[in-house]
Order: C-alpha cells, then sequence, then structure tokens
C-alpha cells in the first residue's frame, strides 16, 4: 500500500544552519507529493508540493525535489531561522486520493 | 477568503457520551476529508467526501465513527459511546475537486478529550 517514511526527530539546529529531512515514499502509480508544516499552536499547512517527477517544489526558502528514481521528496533550507521551529510532515497522495501522512519531524532553530 | 472552519475548536466528554463535530469546508469546494491527529498514531485518514458520491469510509476505525455532509457542504463527524483511545485532534480539509494533484486546505482542528 502507500506509504511514506520520514526522518525521525527530533532535530536541533543552530539558526543559520542547513536543514534537510528525509522523505521517502511507496505508491502505486503516480503520486503528487506535499511538506505540510505545523507551527505552535496553529493548524496544518501546506509548505509546498510537487504533482510528477523531477518538479522542484519550494516556498519560504526551503526546497524539495520530486525524485522518482530515489522514490524520495527531502527537504531543505540553505539557512534556517527561529520562526522556522515547527514540526514537518512529508505526505503523498494517489489515486485513493486521501493523504498519507509521514510521522513527522520536530525542527527546533535555537539563536 | 475563509479557511475551513472547525467547531467546537475544544471537546471534553465522559467515556460513553457521544460526540459531534463540525467542519465548514471552504466555499466552492467538493471533496472533505476528516483526519485523526493522535499522539500513538500520527495523522490518519477518516473518511472522504466528493461531491455526490457515496463517500470514502475505509478510514473509520469503528463502527462506532460516523459522518455526513449535508448539502455538500457542512459536514459532521459523530463519535458514539466515546472511548480514551478517541483522544485526538480531529482535523478536517477541503480541496478544489478531490483530485490527486489538488492542494488540502486544513482547518484548525477539534481536540477531543475523553475523561
Amino acid at each position: 500500500g502507500d506509504s511514506v517514511t520520514q526522518m525521525e526527530g527530533p532535530v536541533t539546529l543552530s539558526e543559520e544552519a542547513f536543514l534537510t529531512i528525509n522523505c521517502t515514499y511507496t505508491a502505486t502509480g503516480y503520486p503528487s507529493l506535499f511538506w505540510y508544516v505545523q507551527y505552535p499552536g496553529e493548524g496544518l499547512q501546506l509548505l509546498l508540493k510537487a504533482t510528477k517527477a523531477d518538479d522542484k517544489g519550494s516556498n519560504k526558502g526551503f526546497e524539495a525535489t520530486y525524485r522518482k528514481e530515489t522514490t524520495s521528496f527531502h527537504l531543505e533550507k540553505g539557512s534556517v531561522q527561529v520562526s522556522d521551529s515547527a514540526v514537518y510532515f512529508c505526505a503523498l497522495q494517489a489515486g485513493a486520493n486521501n493523504l498519507f501522512f509521514g510521522t513527522g519531524t520536530r525542527l527546533t532553530v535555537i539563536p | 477568503g475563509a479557511g475551513v472552519s472547525q467547531s467546537p475548536s475544544n471537546k471534553v466528554t465522559e467515556k460513553g457520551k457521544d460526540v459531534e463535530l463540525r467542519c465548514d469546508p471552504i466555499s466552492g469546494h467538493t471533496a472533505l476529508y476528516w483526519y485523526r491527529q493522535s499522539l500513538g498514531q500520527g495523522l490518519e485518514f477518516l473518511i472522504y467526501f466528493q461531491g455526490n458520491s457515496a463517500p470514502d469510509k475505509s478510514g473509520l476505525p469503528s463502527d462506532r465513527f460516523s459522518a455526513e455532509r449535508t448539502g455538500g457542504s457542512v459536514s459532521t463527524l459523530t463519535i458514539q459511546r466515546t472511548q480514551q483511545e478517541d483522544s485526538a485532534v480531529y482535523l478536517c480539509a477541503s480541496s478544489t475537486t478531490g483530485a490527486g494533484t489538488d492542494t488540502q486546505y486544513f482547518g484548525p482542528g477539534t481536540r477531543l478529550t475523553v475523561l
């Protein structure tokens, strides 16, 4: 069945450090891939998405590239800020139309 | 424009009681989803409505859970005879058409606590 495997957290980084959160997936067909973010005390919101192989999603300095050959959608940011502290969820949506989420990775950025 | 809204934001109930959770999707969105976010299980799909089609109930954990969507808009998730393991944040999302490439927009959730 469809599933997402996400890097376990928590992750703690200093401000301006480079961030990578790994995400790999298993799916039949050609899913769309998403990163959602949940800031403290707030609801789940879309960070970026990619709907086909080799697409790159980007937003707020974050990027992720849909790699079909490695079934991956790793999230990266070149220089994190304290305001990026949140829980990040990788997700896929395939033919079933509901999202399958990874377990979430808590990121804490310290000044 | 207005996003997805859910009510109540918090609900505390006693074991064995029934609860109703409400979701107002974004106007014009034909697809509506319910998910549950709990400590032990992460984010789980519960049920999906698309237009006038029969809902996809494949994620409902037991027959104590049901949902309806009236008039293709507002949805109500009902949990009968609540149990402590039902304690979680219940999230509603909507999307334009339900297509695999559509973005799902989430509401703020209802935090349910079963004592």
